[in-house]
C-alpha cells in the first residue's frame, strides 16, 4: 500500500517568518510529485508538478525541492503572509490515481 | 475558461435515499477523477473516467456507488441507499490527458441524516 506522509500536521507562524514542511513518498518507481494549496471552502489549487531528482521549482515566495532517491520533497514559504494560510497537500501518482498526504495546515498571524 | 464545476455544493439526504453528484470538467478536458474526503481524513481516490468509459474504479466501494461520464453532459457520481458513513466531501478533478496535472472543483458536501 503506497503511503504519502506529510509533516508537520499543522504549523502556526507569525507574518514575515519563513517556514518549510515535508512530504515523504515511496522512492521506488517514481514518476512525479504534485503539490497543491487548499484554502478553506475553495478547491485544491495546483502549485507544482515535480519530476526530476534535484528539481527545484518556484512560484513567488513559494518554492519546492525534490529528492527522488530518498523519497522526500520540501515546500518552503519565504516571508509568510496571512494569505498563505491554507492546507498544503502533496500527492504521488499511483497508476491513474493521485495518492494524497493528509496535508500540512499553515496558519499565519499578522 | 471556467474551472471544474460541481453541483450541488451542499446536499442533504436521509438514510436510504439516493444522492447524485455532478461534475463538469474544464473545457477541453476529457479525463475526470472523483475523490472523497471523509471527516479527519485526506483525499482518497475513488474512480477515474474518460468519456463513456470507466478506466479505474479501484477506490470506489463495490456496492451502492456508481459513476458515469456520458458522451454529452457532466460526470455523475451516484450513491444509492445512502448511510451516515457516506457523509463526506466529494471532489471532482479533470485533466486534459492521463498523467497531467489535475484541476479540482469546489466539492460537494454530502450530509446524511
Amino acid at each position: 500500500i503506497l503511503n504519502v506522509e506529510q509533516s508537520p500536521q499543522s504549523l502556526h507562524v507569525q507574518e514575515g517568518d519563513s517556514t518549510n514542511f515535508t512530504c515523504s513518498f515511496p522512492s521506488s518507481n517514481f514518476y512525479a510529485l504534485h503539490w497543491y494549496r487548499w484554502e478553506t471552502a475553495k478547491s485544491p489549487e495546483a502549485l507544482f508538478v515535480m519530476t526530476l531528482n534535484g528539481d527545484e521549482k518556484k512560484k513567488g515566495r513559494i518554492s519546492a525541492t525534490l529528492n527522488t532517491k530518498e523519497g522526500y520533497s520540501y515546500l518552503y514559504i519565504k516571508g509568510s503572509q496571512p494569505e498563505d494560510s491554507a492546507t498544503y497537500l502533496c500527492a504521488f501518482p499511483a497508476g491513474t490515481a493521485l495518492i494524497f498526504g493528509k496535508g500540512t495546515t499553515l496558519s499565519v498571524s499578522s | 475558461n471556467a474551472g471544474v464545476m460541481q453541483n450541488p455544493r451542499h446536499l442533504v439526504r436521509r438514510r436510504g435515499q439516493e444522492a447524485r453528484l455532478r461534475c463538469s470538467p474544464m473545457k477541453g478536458h476529457s479525463h475526470v477523477y472523483w475523490y472523497r474526503q471523509l471527516p479527519e481524513e485526506g483525499l482518497k481516490f475513488m474512480v477515474y473516467l474518460q468519456k463513456e468509459n470507466i478506466i479505474d474504479e479501484s477506490g470506489m466501494p463495490k456496492e451502492r456507488f456508481s459513476a458515469e461520464f456520458p458522451k454529452e453532459g457532466p460526470s455523475i457520481l451516484r450513491i444509492q441507499q445512502v448511510v451516515r458513513g457516506d457523509s463526506a466531501a466529494y471532489f471532482c478533478a479533470s485533466s486534459p490527458d492521463e498523467g497531467y496535472e489535475q484541476y479540482f472543483g469546489p466539492g460537494t458536501r454530502l450530509t446524511v441524516t
